[in-house]
């Protein structure tokens, strides 16, 4: 059984469309995570949500909005991507202040 | 604020030698460190992590790291190189946020390289 998954794995789209990104958890944690990870592989928190409540919310366009519908989904929608956009998308869980566990990843690529 | 720091955005070594991946951190409280790895395009997958029980810590796959108050140090440690060590790892801290929702704070990342 996957313990995070992320959909779609790949996603590649034209500036200035909206995309939304999914992420599940079987897990049972409270809390979940979106990160980013661009080019030089370089890995910074977005937002993390506990129990459906919005706790971490870095500097990030407000054209990026997290939903967290119930504790085991977290999904992510970005609005009039932009090119500076493209980057490897992770979702993670925890059950605080344990170990994260994350998921594949989605590559996002607008042209 | 806690933040990370690895020396060595490449490390290469030997198959057999031994793997030594440095990382300090600088944290206002006592920290929660951890270490992970990424193999090409795939997700992160946890080495092993520190939460302020035994100074040494053993992870998966032989290796190891040690918290050294003092130094404010994290390294990772593997006696023996194998090729199947190559990846990307990471180095992260705690970020306390409140709320019961730390994320994590990651260093820039060592590349490993395996020279059979």
């Amino acid at each position: 059984d996957t313990a995070v998954s992320q959909t779609p794995k790949y996603l590649v789209t034209q500036m200035g469309n909206d995309k939304s990104i999914k992420c599940e958890q079987n897990l049972g944690h409270d809390t979940m995570y979106w990160y980013k990870q661009d080019s030089k592989k370089f890995l910074k928190i977005m937002f993390s949500y506990n129990n459906k409540e919005l706790i971490i919310n870095e500097t990030v366009p407000n054209r990026f909005s997290p939903k967290s519908p119930d504790k085991a989904h977290l999904n992510l929608h970005i609005n009039s991507l932009e090119l500076g956009d493209s980057a490897v998308y992770f979702c993670a869980s925890s059950q605080v202040p344990n170990e994260q566990y994350f998921g594949p990843g989605t590559r996002l690529t607008v042209t | 604020a806690q933040s990370v720091t690895q020396l060595g955005s490449h490390v290469s070594v030997s198959e057999g030698a031994l793997v030594l991946l440095r990382c300090n951190y600088s944290s206002s409280v006592p920290p929660y460190l951890f270490w992970y790895v990424q193999y090409p395009n795939q997700g992160l997958q946890l080495l092993l992590k520190y939460t302020s029980a035994a100074t040494l810590v053993k992870g998966i796959n032989g290796f190891e790291a040690e918290f050294k108050k003092s130094e404010t140090s994290f390294h990772l440690t593997k006696p023996s190189a194998h090729m199947s060590d190559a990846a990307e790892y990471f180095c992260a801290v705690n970020i306390e946020a409140g709320g019961g929702a730390d994320g994590l704070t990651f260093g820039k990342g060592t590349h490993l390289i395996i020279q059979p």
